[in-house]
């Protein structure tokens, strides 16, 4: 079965610190697809990135960075040089075809990040 | 381009009543699951609709259900209200028809049981 795990369910950085958050994935499948989305405190879930199993390469966005090791089953976030407007829940979430015929999104439990000015 | 919204935004029942949440996606996307968020059990997925037939469901009793129209509107139906069913009611939809695109949801309901 799919599963995520994001072991960090709270971090507090100072403004301007990197920060990294944590996620492992477990699945059978051999093409599936990883994501991170972004909660904020008004609620709704703000797609950030996309990842497929056959692209190892790690991506760039800004201040953002994925790390993606197939070896080590991680998909990790982070984030240089934090910002206030950073604080928000932070969700790595798993798909693939286990489920015939649809698909099923997996999510992981989320990680709070806190950024204090 | 309109993104997911969401109806109503909060509702407030007592337990044994029913409640039935709505869910817009946007335009062009055929694909909208639907999602419970409480803060014990987190992001759990409920079903998805697609083309107005069901294609996926997760973990859920029967009080639990929903539909989707010709128009990829979605409805989300909870019977028999209990207590634990307060939570965050979240809608997606997707383009394409693969786990692969991204989700975008919608701002939520916010369903409170007393």
């Amino acid at each position: 079965a799919q599963k995520v795990t994001q072991a960090q369910t709270e971090i507090s950085v100072v403004e301007k610190e990197d920060v990294t958050l944590d996620c492992v994935y477990e699945t059978r499948d051999t093409t599936y697809y990883l994501f991170w989305y972004k909660q904020p405190p008004s609620g709704e879930l703000v797609f950030l990135i996309r990842r497929n199993s056959f692209d190892e390469q790690n991506e760039i966005s800004g201040r953002y960075s994925w790390n993606f090791q197939k070896s080590t089953s991680s998909f990790n976030f982070t984030i240089t040089a934090s910002q206030v407007v950073d604080s928000a829940v932070y969700f790595c979430a798993l798909s693939g075809p286990e489920y015939t015929g649809g698909f099923k999104t997996i999510f992981g439990a989320g990680t709070r990040l806190f950024v204090k000015a | 381009k309109a993104g997911v919204t969401q109806t109503p935004r909060y509702l407030i029942k007592t337990r044994g009543q029913q409640v039935t949440l709505s869910c817009s996606p946007i335009s062009g996307h055929r694909s909208v699951s639907w999602y419970q968020q409480t803060p014990g059990q987190g992001l759990q997925f409920l079903f998805e609709y697609f083309s107005e037939t069901q294609r996926n469901k997760g973990n859920f009793p029967g009080r639990f259900s929903g539909r989707q129209f010709s128009n990829s509107r979605s409805e989300m139906n909870v019977s028999t209200l209990e207590l634990g069913d307060s939570a965050l009611y979240l809608c997606a939809s997707m383009a394409g028809t693969l786990g692969a695109n991204e989700q975008f949801f919608g701002p939520g309901t916010r369903l409170t049981v007393l």
